[in-house]
């Protein structure tokens, strides 16, 4: 099986950067991805990524390190928009996609 | 995503009950998706298909059964609802592997009493 974990909740001041962990148990996958989830709303595609190293896309970066089981997010120049949960999910070669339990982020004034 | 709506939006309904859950889209993506979201879980694939009639269980799959009779078209039903599984349902479509995202319906809140 797979097993994904983040953590739960995150704060953060606005205008700062803050960088949200995902690691997972896995016995395969084509990427990772990063979805944002505003409350009450449906997920929306953030990143993507299928090789080791960092993506950047905007304020937001993600990295994976397949030798280390890790990813993160990077957001930076944090806004009050940008709190919402950040979900990272693992791409079994287009079949299904297995969601970690999400970071919920709370960027304060 | 624009492309994919969900209906209804919102049921309520007593234990026992059948339910079904419909979800369309525009897109003509091959993949479709059902997952389930709950609070400190996540999002969790109940059944997912790959073409048309064919289907294929999920994680949290007990208790679902799905058909896909058009590609446009994924239905969800419960047989018999339990309060267990009062949750949002959220269907998604793509492409596939890849560089192929996942587009989200805008979800159902299903309350089984």
């Amino acid at each position: 099986g797979q097993n994904i974990d983040q953590p739960t909740e995150m704060t953060a001041t606005e205008g700062a950067i803050v960088q949200i962990n995902c690691t997972y148990q896995t016995s395969g996958f084509n990427g990772l991805f990063w979805y944002q989830q505003h409350a009450g709303e449906a997920p929306t595609f953030l990143s993507y990524n299928v090789l080791d190293g960092l993506e950047e896309k905007g304020r937001f970066s993600s990295f994976l390190s397949r030798s280390k089981g890790y990813s993160y997010l990077l957001l930076k120049e944090l806004q009050m928009k940008d709190s919402a949960s950040y979900l990272c999910a693992l791409d079994n070669y287009g079949q299904n996609f297995v969601f970690g339990p999400g970071t919920r982020l709370s960027v304060l004034p | 995503d624009a492309g994919i709506t969900q209906s209804p939006r919102h049921k309520v309904t007593e234990t026992g009950t059948p339910v079904t859950l419909r979800c369309h889209q525009t897109e003509n993506h091959r993949y479709m998706y059902w997952y389930r979201q709950d609070p400190g879980h996540g999002l969790r694939l109940i059944h997912y298909s790959y073409g048309v009639k064919d289907t294929d269980k999920g994680e949290v799959s007990d208790g679902y059964s799905v058909s896909r009779s058009k590609t446009e078209d994924f239905l969800l039903t419960l047989e018999s609802a339990t309060s267990s599984q009062t949750s949002v349902y959220f269907c998604a479509a793509g492409t596939g592997g890849g560089t192929g995202e996942l587009f989200f319906g805008e979800g159902s809140r299903l309350t089984v009493l």
